[in-house]
């Protein structure tokens, strides 16, 4: 069965830390990728996503996540992140052509001022 | 119009309670989805509607049910729900087929039963 992993479920990182959040899935075929936050009390909010071609991609507010098919991974980066960016991220995947997105439990990240 | 809109925001119901969660979208996504979010959890698919036909319902109790009327509206049954069905639900639209944007998700509707 298809399944994602997020190791780390809190983060605390100082302002102008520089951030990486891990993703794992196990999945043995063609998969889209997906990193989703969700700030407090708002809704999910798409950061960026992977389908194909260049394996570094790059979203909104300055974040980028790189896809490893080799490793399964596809961790999100942010070279200096800021208080705005308190909230839980979630890493999503889905099989290609299917409907169903699997999410990671997710990762709370509190950045201190 | 790039929203996805869910009404009501907060909903408090009975367990002998008959409602309805509604989800309104008006950017020609086919493809419209309900996901159930515990706390601390990550969201959980329950039902997929792909031109306004029901394509996945991943094994949810009959309490709930979904309608999907037009292209642009979906609702969300509630009947003789459960205090363990006290969660966020959310609403989400794509594009149909790879759906290359990924998902548009609502603001949710926060559900207690008491």
């Amino acid at each position: 069965a298809q399944s994602v992993s997020q190791h780390n479920h809190h983060v605390i990182l100082s302002e102008a830390a520089s951030l990486e959040l891990g993703c794992n899935y196990s999945y043995g075929g063609t998969v889209n990728l997906f990193w989703y936050v969700q700030y407090p009390g708002q809704h999910l909010q798409l950061l960026l996503k992977y389908f194909s071609g260049d394996p570094l991609v790059k979203g909104i507010k300055g974040f980028e996540a790189e896809f490893i098919k080799s490793k399964f991974s596809f961790n999100l980066r942010k070279p200096s992140v800021q208080w705005s960016d308190t909230a839980e991220y979630f890493c999503a995947v889905r099989s290609s052509g299917t409907y169903k997105y699997i999410f990671g439990t997710g990762t709370r990240l509190k950045v201190l001022a | 119009d790039t929203e996805v809109t869910q009404t009501p925001k907060h909903l408090v119901m009975g367990m002998t309670n008959k409602k309805s969660l509604k989800c309104e979208q008006h950017m020609g996504h086919r493809a419209m989805y309900w996901y159930k979010q515990k706390a601390k959890k990550p969201p959980e698919l329950m039902f997929v509607y792909s031109y306004e036909k029901l394509s996945i319902n991943e094994s949810v109790p009959s309490r709930f049910s979904p309608e999907c009327p037009n292209s642009s509206l979906l609702n969300l049954h509630l009947h003789a729900l459960q205090p363990e069905d006290s969660a966020l639900y959310l609403c989400a639209s794509s594009q149909v087929g790879q759906g290359r944007d990924g998902y548009t998700f609502g603001s949710g509707t926060r559900l207690t039963v008491v």
